[in-house]
């Protein structure tokens, strides 16, 4: 099946950049996604990106999407601890999506 | 944007009896339900896709009769966990998607707790 991998921790300082990747298999992904999952919630949407798209700007989030290495990236500016949580990719062709494992990100002070 | 709710957010129930959990979309119709799973510092995993009206579709190694599903509306779909059993303990997510907006975005429900002792 399909496949959607992540690195699973990253850990930065306050104000410092995040980056978060992840890689994916399916060539016919539609719409690549970002969820963000603090501790006992749910999945909170960030942010998507059309695959015809290669890059996604939202205020402090930047997404950047290389369609012909499958590869997408998550870059948060001046993270916050507020911004520590689990981040996923997921994509979706046409219905279901497919999640990535998560990559915990902690920020510290 | 579009609000999914659960319901209850904890459960805790004994071996052998079922429990049943609520999606609503709250402030939108989604033809489109989705029921996820997520185990401990693993990702969702799909257990259902259900559509309103007709029969889920379960994923490869979901036990419907364990894991009843049910969408009798365009803004309520059920799971019903039968006969729970330690095992069956997880975080039990829905998701819903809002098909006029012409996008694939789905929103999440704040997940459900499920402790079986």
């Amino acid at each position: 099946g399909e496949d959607v991998e992540q690195s699973l921790f990253l850990s930065v300082r306050e104000g410092d950049s995040s980056v978060i990747n992840c890689t994916y298999t399916d060539s016919s992904s539609t719409y690549l996604y970002w969820y963000k999952q603090e501790p006992g919630a749910g999945l909170q949407l960030l942010t998507y990106i059309f695959s015809n798209m290669d890059m996604k700007q939202d205020q402090r989030l930047t997404v950047l999407l290389n369609k012909k290495d499958k590869h997408l990236s998550l870059r948060i500016a001046d993270t916050q601890t507020g911004d520590s949580a689990i981040y996923f990719c997921a994509e979706t062709g046409y219905s279901t999506l497919t999640f990535g494992k998560g990559t915990m990100l902690l920020v510290s002070p | 944007g579009a609000v999914v709710s659960q319901h209850p957010s904890r459960v805790i129930c004994k071996s052998g009896t079922s429990v049943k959990i609520e999606c609503r979309s709250l402030d939108f119709q989604a033809t489109t339900m989705f029921w996820y799973r997520q185990f401990p510092k693993k990702s969702l995993m799909l257990m259902a896709t259900s559509n309103e009206g007709s029969k889920a579709t379960y994923e490869q190694g979901v036990e419907k009769d364990k894991f009843l599903i049910n969408h009798a509306s365009l803004t309520l779909s059920t799971l019903t966990v039968t006969s729970a059993h330690p095992e069956d303990s997880s975080f039990y997510i829905c998701s819903a998607r809002d098909p006029p907006s012409g996008s694939y975005e789905q929103y999440f429900g704040p997940g459900t707790r499920l402790t079986v002792t």
